[in-house]
């Protein structure tokens, strides 16, 4: 069964203390993992998406790697307006239209930045 | 969120009434989904849908129906309400399959209670 573990569950920061999070990842065949973010009463927002390992991207403060069993997004000298959760999710290898969008989310990881 | 609008935002339902979530896009995109967002539980599939007049059950289906007679709508039925459905619920979209240069972009979210 597909799964995704995402880590920690909360992170509190003071502004400009660079962290991580980690997005562990177990599903057959990956054929992408996407990060999100998402602010309160709102729909995830589209940041990322890595498709092999020693794969890298960035944005602004946040870069994504990924590995073969995990990815992480590195949030540097984070501001208060990086304050969300962050969510990750799998895309399992099947055939084009099998797969459709099939998803398979972590719990999420709240991260607040304080000034 | 660039194109998919989902109604209502909120609605509050008595056990056993019936009821339909929109969802529509504008982006020509073949790929739509639905998804249910619940404390401790991320987001989890409910349908999936991989063109007109093709649907799929995810990992949460009962309880809901599904159909897609346009690209444009893919409406989510709720045949006879449950407190257990009590969730946020979000649509999702994509051209294709999440594969190498695609993104797949989330509606805004509808709150549903069923009392």
């Amino acid at each position: 069964e597909d799964q995704v573990t995402q880590s920690p569950e909360a992170l509190r920061l003071q502004e400009g203390e660079s962290s991580s999070l980690n997005c562990s990842y177990t599903v057959s065949g990956l054929r992408g993992l996407f990060w999100y973010r998402q602010d309160p009463g709102k729909g995830p927002e589209f940041l990322f998406t890595l498709y092999s390992a020693g794969e890298e991207k960035e944005k602004e403060r946040l870069k994504a790697t990924l590995t073969k069993k995990e990815s992480f997004l590195h949030i540097t000298a984070p501001k208060p307006e990086d304050s969300a959760t962050y969510l990750c999710a799998a895309l399992r290898g099947e055939t084009i239209k099998a797969a459709g969008n099939k998803l398979t989310f972590g719990g999420g990881t709240r991260v607040l930045v304080k000034p | 969120n660039a194109g998919v609008t989902q109604t209502p935002k909120f609605q509050v339902l008595k056990t056993g009434q019936s009821m339909t979530l929109q969802c529509a896009q504008d982006m020509n995109h073949e790929y739509m989904s639905w998804y249910r967002q619940d404390p401790g539980m991320g987001l989890r599939l409910i349908h999936y849908s991989v063109g007109a007049g093709i649907t799929d059950q995810g990992e949460v289906p009962n309880g809901y129906n599904v159909s897609r007679s346009t690209t444009e709508d893919f409406p989510l039925r709720l045949l006879s309400a449950a407190p257990s459905q009590t969730s946020v619920y979000f649509c999702a979209s994509s051209y294709s399959v999440g594969g190498h240069g695609n993104t797949i972009y989330f509606g805004e979210g509808s709150w549903l209670t069923v009392v």
